[in-house]
């Protein structure tokens, strides 16, 4: 079955440590995208991809870092920078928008981090 | 800048009501938009979308209408099950915006249907 994996699903970390969260997907998505959810917020966007070995800032990139180095994968690195890490995170892919298509992501499961 | 407003929750119901939970957006150029479910501890299922004004989309029995004029896109079921609580995300995507086709998300709606 076709889909987006993440792993893994809880994560512990003491402060001031690097934590890489994996993110891979067999859906032949060239777009990949990380989202951060807070309680009683939506979603919001770190890092986003459109093809391998490019990548751009979202919303709230700050403290993050992401490499594309391959079309499944999507690694997404929060660093001792980024004051308050403690999130769930969701990876998501698409196809590419383009001019008057609509972009429907897929959505893996989240990993939820906790730094203590 | 663009944005998605929905309706305040916790809304609960009784299993069968009717349930609304209302989206209003802002955006320019014409957005595409989505409703999104996430069931509990998990990631984001898309329920159904819309692409341009007057489009109606439906699944498992949701419906929601591309309202241009009023730009709104609210969510109904006829009757709900125990099995819909769930929290409900509004989100609109422009395509060709340069900004890599991402979605932008309301706050989220949590419903709880007690039997």
């Amino acid at each position: 079955d076709g889909g987006i994996t993440q792993s893994p699903k809880y994560l512990f970390r003491k402060e001031g440590q690097n934590v890489t969260l994996s993110c891979e997907q067999n859906l032949n998505h060239d777009a990949m995208y990380w989202y951060r959810q807070d309680p009683g917020q939506g979603l919001r966007l770190i890092y986003y991809s459109q093809i391998v070995n490019d990548f751009q800032k979202g919303d709230i990139a700050e403290g993050y870092s992401v490499s594309r180095e391959k079309k499944e994968s999507f690694p997404l690195t929060v660093t001792s920078a980024q004051k308050n890490p403690t999130a769930f995170y969701l990876c998501a892919s698409s196809h590419p928008p383009s001019s008057g298509s609509y972009n429907e992501q897929f959505f893996g499961p989240g990993t939820r981090l906790t730094v203590l | 800048g663009n944005s998605v407003t929905q309706m305040e929750g916790p809304v609960t119901l009784s299993e069968e009501a009717f349930l609304t939970i209302n989206c209003t957006y802002t955006a320019t150029g014409y957005p595409s938009l989505f409703w999104y479910v996430q069931y509990p501890g998990e990631g984001l299922q898309l329920l159904l979308k819309a692409t341009k004004a007057d489009d109606k989309g439906s699944n498992k029995g949701f419906e929601a209408t591309y309202r241009k004029e009023t730009t709104s896109f609210h969510l109904e079921k006829g009757s709900v099950q125990v099995s819909d609580s769930a929290v409900y995300f509004c989100a609109l995507s422009t395509p060709g915006d340069n900004q890599g086709g991402k979605l932008i998300f309301g706050q989220g709606t949590e419903l709880s249907v007690k039997p």
